[in-house]
């Protein structure tokens, strides 16, 4: 596709159940980023992929946010357990390299709205 | 750390200017510029690197200050299509940045006719 795609669009689930959340990047960008949006808030960084590999897993909130990357492309984020306080928008981004000295535009995907009861 | 954004919202009417600001207290290499309709993904506006770099997308142009870790977004002649969040995204300087960002909190812009 032309721009970075997520699925689902929304998801609401009951406390304590577990979810995947999915992105598939732009055709050809290395880097793959997620962040986590709240109500009203700015974007928080959770993990950041160059091809396969997360050199950054600094924004992961607790061990029960994991992600993975596969083929250099798509991306799930699962969380484990959810709790209330992980109900927010997830968003994705690719950029075509992020490597240092390298400052690439992040393209952002329309989001995953998760609501947790 | 997170950059500081202000102001926090701005009400315009069509036709009028506004300034928004991002400043961070670390040594930046970069600033992002990015637009969030409500229920949208950010949209990117522009890049500024370090050394004063001034850059223009239409009516909407910003500056970059090194000295003061500050950046400024400038919308002049506002539009309609001009609201929405205004996030800034700062890369620190050094280290092992590889171009992750910290964004602000953002800057709600409301143009009205």
């Amino acid at each position: 596709g032309a721009g970075v795609s997520q699925s689902p669009s929304n998801k609401v689930t009951e406390k304590g159940k577990d979810v995947e959340l999915r992105c598939d990047p732009i055709s050809g960008h290395t880097a793959l980023y997620w962040y986590r949006q709240s109500l009203g808030q700015g974007l928080e960084f959770l993990i950041y992929f160059q091809g396969n590999s997360a050199p950054d897993k600094s924004g992961l909130p607790s061990d029960r946010f994991s992600a993975e990357r596969t083929g250099g492309s798509v991306s799930t984020l699962t969380i484990q357990r959810t709790q209330q306080e992980d109900s927010a928008v997830y968003l994705c981004a690719s950029s075509l390299d992020g490597l240092r000295g390298r400052t690439d535009t992040q393209y952002f995907g329309p989001g995953t709205r998760l609501t947790v009861l | 750390q997170q950059p500081v954004q202000s102001p926090q919202a701005v009400i315009l009417r069509e036709g009028e200017d506004a300034v928004i600001n991002c400043s961070s207290s670390k040594a930046l290499y970069s600033v992002h510029w990015y637009r969030q309709k409500h229920g949208e993904a950010p949209v990117f506006l522009m890049i500024l690197l370090k050394g004063g770099e001034q850059k223009g997308h239409e009516k909407i142009s910003a500056s970059f200050n090194e000295k003061k870790q500050q950046s400024s977004l400038y919308l002049t002649a506002s539009q309609l299509s001009y609201s929405g969040t205004y996030f800034c995204g700062t890369e620190r300087a050094g280290g092992t940045s590889y171009g992750k960002l910290t964004f602000g909190q953002g800057t709600i812009l409301t143009v009205h006719p």
